[in-house]
């Protein structure tokens, strides 16, 4: 069935470094793939979003890459602040819309 | 409404009783989804609706657990005979239905089984 693999379920960087979270699916036809962020007994809540027809897209600090061939997405955030700490979700959605979670990436920025 | 609305926002029920969640999506989102987020866990898929339809409910965990939509809007999700592993956030989500439209969460329920 539909897959969602996300390394690393855990991530330390000093402020200011960059952190990069990467997601793997299964299913070709996947055309949509958002990042979300959660804070700590807050919603998930969509940082940004790329679509199957680019490979890369950025939004200040966050970048996105897709590579369809290889069926794998990155998030990139750099000059990282203490605020940028949470977990994330990366996700891809396919066939009738249903939307599959990776399993999360706990990150901490250290100041 | 401005956003996704769920109630209760917390919920404390004994083992063995019946619950009812509910959802008020974003005005005019067509599509609307259930997860199940257990503590320092994953977002588990539960069900999608399509308008009052429910194309995939692969995710329900047993026949304890059932859904419904009615009038395109609200959407129930009923546990029946809660057991203490039951116990989780439920999300709520919503979208409109074209493929790459934003999916918006709800600040979900709290349930707790004891």
């Amino acid at each position: 069935g539909e897959n969602v693999e996300q390394h690393p379920s855990t991530l330390s960087v000093q402020e200011g470094d960059s952190a990069v979270i990467k997601c793997t699916y299964s299913d070709s036809a996947s055309n949509y793939f958002p990042w979300y962020k959660q804070e700590l007994g807050k919603r998930p809540q969509l940082i940004i979003d790329i679509r199957s027809n680019v490979g890369e897209k950025k939004d200040q600090r966050i970048a996105v890459t897709l590579n369809k061939t290889a069926k794998h997405f990155s998030l990139h955030i750099t000059e990282t602040q203490p605020e940028d700490s949470a977990v994330y979700f990366c996700a891809a959605k396919w066939g009738a819309q249903k939307l599959v979670f990776g399993q999360g990436t706990r990150l901490t920025i250290n100041p | 409404g401005a956003g996704v609305s769920q109630s209760p926002s917390n919920k404390v029920t004994e083992k063995g009783k019946d619950v009812e969640l509910r959802c008020d999506p974003i005005s005019g989102h067509t599509a609307l989804y259930w997860y199940r987020q257990s503590l320092g866990q994953g977002l588990e898929f539960l069900i999608y609706f399509q308008g009052n339809s429910a194309p995939d409910k692969s995710g329900l965990p047993s026949d304890r657990f059932s859904a419904e939509r009615t009038g395109g809007s609200v959407s129930t999700l009923t546990i029946q005979r809660t057991q203490q592993e039951d116990s989780a956030v439920y999300l709520c989500a919503s979208s409109f239905d074209n493929p790459g439209n934003t999916i918006y969460f709800g600040e979900g329920s709290w349930l707790t089984v004891v």
